[in-house]
């Protein structure tokens, strides 16, 4: 079955530490890919999307994310965390041939710890 | 607008009785979705809209639940005789015509059925 994994469900990092969150997609054709981000009582905010063309995306607030062909992983990270990251973020893929909804991964949530 | 307009942003219903959740979508955006936001269950897609197609509404959980999509702009979600386990907030999200564009979430209806 298609399926959006995020394996880790809780991560802790320090203020000021990198981070990566990881994302990993079982679905035969190349996805469009979505990384969304969700602080608490708000709706979904779009970091970044992939669809084609260069593998390494940049996003809002200073995340990236790496589209890796070989792993079906699209990593999302960050060089320096600020403690307003704190936040549930969430991995999403659209493929063509299921029409046009997204699937979501179930979220990992991000504490930062000063 | 702006952004994706939903409401109520909360809406306590006891159970047994129908509520209706209104979503405004962004001016020209021709896909509309719905998805549900409940503890333990992630993000769940229930239906989606695209111009003058037919829904997709696959994800619909039972037929007490429904949705209409009016001159191509604003949704209701309906949901007949409420039980507990409808408690959740309910996302709604429209993208413009081209597949993979970006997704606009709103705020969400937070419903509690008592």
């Amino acid at each position: 079955a298609q399926s959006v994994t995020q394996p880790d469900i809780h991560i802790t990092v320090s203020e000021g530490a990198s981070l990566e969150l990881r994302c990993n997609y079982s679905y035969g054709a190349t996805p469009y890919l979505f990384w969304y981000v969700q602080s608490p009582g708000q709706g979904l905010q779009l970091l970044l999307k992939y669809f084609s063309g260069d593998t390494l995306v940049q996003g809002i607030k200073g995340f990236e994310a790496e589209f890796k062909r070989s792993q079906s992983s699209f990593n999302l990270r960050k060089p320096s965390v600020h403690w307003s990251d704190a936040a549930e973020y969430f991995c999403a893929v659209v493929l063509m041939e299921y029409g046009n909804k997204l699937v979501f991964g179930a979220g990992t949530i991000l504490r930062v710890k000063s | 607008g702006a952004g994706v307009s939903q409401s109520p942003s909360n809406k306590v219903t006891e159970k047994g009785k129908d509520v209706e959740l209104r979503c405004d979508p962004i001016s020209g955006h021709t896909a509309l979705y719905w998805y549900r936001q409940s503890l333990g269950q992630g993000l769940e897609f229930l239906i989606y809209f695209q111009g003058n197609s037919a829904p997709d509404k696959s994800g619909l959980p039972s037929d007490r639940f429904s949705a209409e999509r009016t001159g191509g702009s604003v949704s209701t979600l309906t949901i007949q005789r409420t039980q507990q386990e409808d408690s959740a907030v309910y996302l709604c999200a429209s993208s413009p015509p081209r597949r993979g564009y970006g997704y606009t979430f709103g705020s969400g209806t937070r419903l509690t059925v008592v």
